[in-house]
């Protein structure tokens, strides 16, 4: 079955950075485009970046571009989001979700907390 | 960006009620939208595609509808798994903008 597994969440300060981690199994990962959408504690849900399967694309949202960059490994069958110059504002819950027929999200993770705070 | 605006933000139901929540878009997005169903402390699952697509699994009291700039999320019968907030999200363009959500509460 489809399993999406996101990793690398916790308390960073402001202006530091971190990297977060999808392992992805249970489907041909190298065929999928793959996304990251976050939540802001007791928020709605923000897009943040997606990538093309091939890697060849990639697309972000104004608030985190040319911050954040999203990557991934299809040897390793993992996507990753390498944020930098991290803001208060950037706390949230990250998740990962496939793309399905570049439309539709139709398997997410089950999320990652990143905490920006002094 | 186009601006996804959903309505009510959020409202009481009862078990057994249809309930219909609104979406629109700031611009013509033909039908190319989602909705999302979130519970607490969960993440978001896919509802519907295409505006009316219901996604594999999804039982059949759900429905959407619309085009264009204006959509609804209907559920015919209202079960006690239903209460959760719901999301409509847009993937006409990049980038991708969600509603700010629809709380569906117990009354």
């Amino acid at each position: 079955q489809v399993q999406l597994v996101e990793s690398g969440g916790g308390v960073v300060q402001p202006g530091r950075s971190l990297r977060l981690s999808c392992a992805a199994s249970g489907f041909t990962f190298s065929t999928y485009g793959m996304h990251w959408v976050r939540q802001a504690p007791g928020k709605g849900l923000e897009w943040v970046a997606v990538i093309w399967f091939d890697g060849s694309s990639k697309y972000y949202a104004d608030s985190v571009k040319g911050r954040f960059t999203i990557s991934r490994d299809n040897s390793k069958n993992t996507l990753y989001l390498q944020m930098n110059n991290l803001r208060a504002e950037d706390t949230a819950v990250y998740y990962c979700a496939r793309d399905q027929d570049g439309d539709r999200l139709d398997y997410w993770g089950q999320g990652t907390l990143v905490t920006v705070s002094s | 960006a186009i601006r996804m605006t959903q309505s009510p933000s959020s409202f009481s139901a009862s078990i057994g009620d249809r309930v219909t929540i609104t979406c629109r878009a700031s611009q013509g997005i033909s039908s190319y939208l989602a909705w999302y169903q979130q519970k607490p402390g969960k993440a978001p699952k896919l509802l519907i595609y295409a505006a009316s697509t219901l996604q594999s699994g999804v039982p059949s009291r759900f429905s959407g509808s619309g085009s264009g700039t204006d959509f609804t999320l209907t559920i015919s019968y209202l079960q006690s798994e239903d209460f959760a907030t719901y999301y409509c999200q847009q993937y006409y363009s990049y980038p991708r903008t969600f509603g700010q959500g629809t709380k569906v509460e117990i009354k």
